[in-house]
């Protein structure tokens, strides 16, 4: 059975600060997703990871891909409050579609 | 807009009665997966569809549960006879064929009293 794993689950953080989130998954999968989630509402998605080694950013965020350690990073630069959230990460199955998600990381940023 | 809507937004229902929800996926999308959250918890599959044709159902989807995408455009998800522990939010994604990305609509969340 695929389980994702995410840590930290709460992370508090001054703005300006740099934090990375870490995602674990336990078997094969060439696919991993990061999705926001603002309270109340549905999911934003953030970044999608196709292969071992790709990057991608979009402005204080970065999120990488290691399929060999079965790892993701998401990396936030230069915190700011805008950026609080509950941040998902998900894994499809091979030969299936199904997404199987982590169990968050909520993340508030302070001045 | 173009998005994924999802039909009602909230749901309030006494245990033991049935309730339906709709969701609307992007209109050229084929796929069209039902997830379900619980406070503090990430999303949780339960169906898919591709096309009209429902591909797979988690465990998690008894029989008290029932999806369907007739014409392959629109999906109802059906809760029979609620509990208090359907309260969640009931999520629906579409996406395209060889597109790997799941858009999410709204959600409907739904309070069983």
């Amino acid at each position: 059975e695929l389980k994702v794993e995410q840590n930290p689950l709460f992370l508090s953080m001054q703005e300006g600060k740099n934090y990375t989130i870490y995602c674990n998954y336990s078997t094969t999968s060439d696919r991993l997703y990061w999705y926001r989630q603002d309270p109340g509402k549905s999911l934003e998605s953030l970044f999608v990871l196709l292969s071992n080694g790709a990057v991608k950013q979009e402005g204080r965020l970065m999120a990488s891909l290691d399929t060999k350690a079965r790892l993701s990073t998401l990396h936030i630069t230069a915190a700011v409050h805008d950026l609080s959230a509950t941040y998902f990460c998900a894994v499809d199955m091979v030969l299936a579609d199904k997404l199987i998600f982590g169990t968050g990381t909520r993340l508030q940023v302070f001045p | 807009d173009t998005g994924v809507s999802q039909d009602p937004r909230h749901k309030i229902t006494k245990r033991g009665q049935n309730v339906t929800f709709r969701c609307d996926p992007i209109s050229e999308h084929n796929r069209l997966y039902w997830y379900r959250q619980t406070l503090g918890q990430g999303p949780e599959f339960l169906t898919y569809f591709q096309n009209e044709a429902q591909l797979e159902k988690s465990r998690l989807l008894s029989d008290r549960f029932s999806a369907e995408r007739p014409k392959g455009s629109f999906s109802t998800l059906e809760i029979q006879r609620t509990e208090q522990g359907d309260s969640a939010m009931y999520l629906c994604a579409s996406s395209l064929d060889g597109v790997y990305e799941q858009y999410f609509g709204p959600g409907t969340r739904l309070t069983v009293t």
